[in-house]
């Protein structure tokens, strides 16, 4: 039990579209899902904290209007990013906690995202 | 500001030897984590440590956590191949329970020769 997926688990896209990320979990209900990201070689970064009907909470230095999450479901986080540019290629990993044991922290398999 | 921090970052042994992972955190927190991730993909979960003293084991990797002095180890046995991967551990955000947000250390980068 407790799987997460994402989609897609890769995407390239030109400079200046925009990309949506979806994260779900597949057997239990998530209450709140965290986004991260990771460059290469680097350790994982958290961007922001979504949690189910409400607002996202988002890191310092992250920028909220092109990070676009939406937490719609308790089993579905969305991430968005918004005209993209190169520097927002990276590694994007989405994790949930569970309703009833909330200090356990399922990660997805992560997103690979290419700008050109 | 909370600040995790490994050592080694980086470590290279051959199979059969025993070594530990070290990870210091700066500010109170009563759980820790440990990931496993092979180049290319996520973060596999290894150990959820929930109190001081708490020791956990699967197969040549063992894990313990000491609040007390904000450390935690990962300890390996008798390596083998199989184990050459990057090992993070993590810490919640917030001292308080509940879901929280992940620090990261930068990750032991451990190659295992044979």
């Amino acid at each position: 039990g407790a799987v997460v997926s994402q989609h897609p688990s890769w995407v390239i896209c030109k400079s200046g579209t925009s990309v949506k990320i979806e994260c779900r979990s597949l057997d239990f209900q998530a209450t709140t899902m965290f986004w991260y990201r990771q460059f290469p070689k680097k350790s994982l970064m958290l961007m922001a904290t979504s949690n189910e009907g409400s607002k996202a909470t988002y890191e310092q230095g992250v920028e909220k209007d092109k990070f676009l999450i939406n937490h719609a479901s308790l089993t579905l986080s969305t991430l968005t990013v918004t005209s993209a540019h190169p520097e927002d290629s990276s590694f994007y990993i989405c994790s949930a906690s569970p309703r009833t044991f909330t200090y356990e922290q399922y990660f997805g398999p992560g997103t690979r995202l290419t700008v050109t | 500001e909370l600040k995790v921090e490994q050592n080694p970052l980086f470590l290279s042994m051959q199979e059969g030897k025993n070594y530990t992972i070290y990870c210091n955190y700066s500010t109170t927190s009563d759980r820790l984590y440990w990931y496993r991730q092979d180049p290319g993909k996520s973060l596999e979960s290894l150990f959820v440590l929930l109190s001081n003293g708490a020791v956990k084991q699967e197969g040549r990797l063992m894990a313990s956590l000491d609040t007390k002095a904000r450390l935690s180890t990962l300890h390996i046995t008798a390596a083998v191949h199989d184990l050459s991967a990057t090992y993070f551990c993590a810490v919640p955000r917030n001292s308080g329970g509940g879901a929280d947000g992940l620090t990261f250390g930068k990750g032991t980068h451990l190659i295992i020769q044979p």
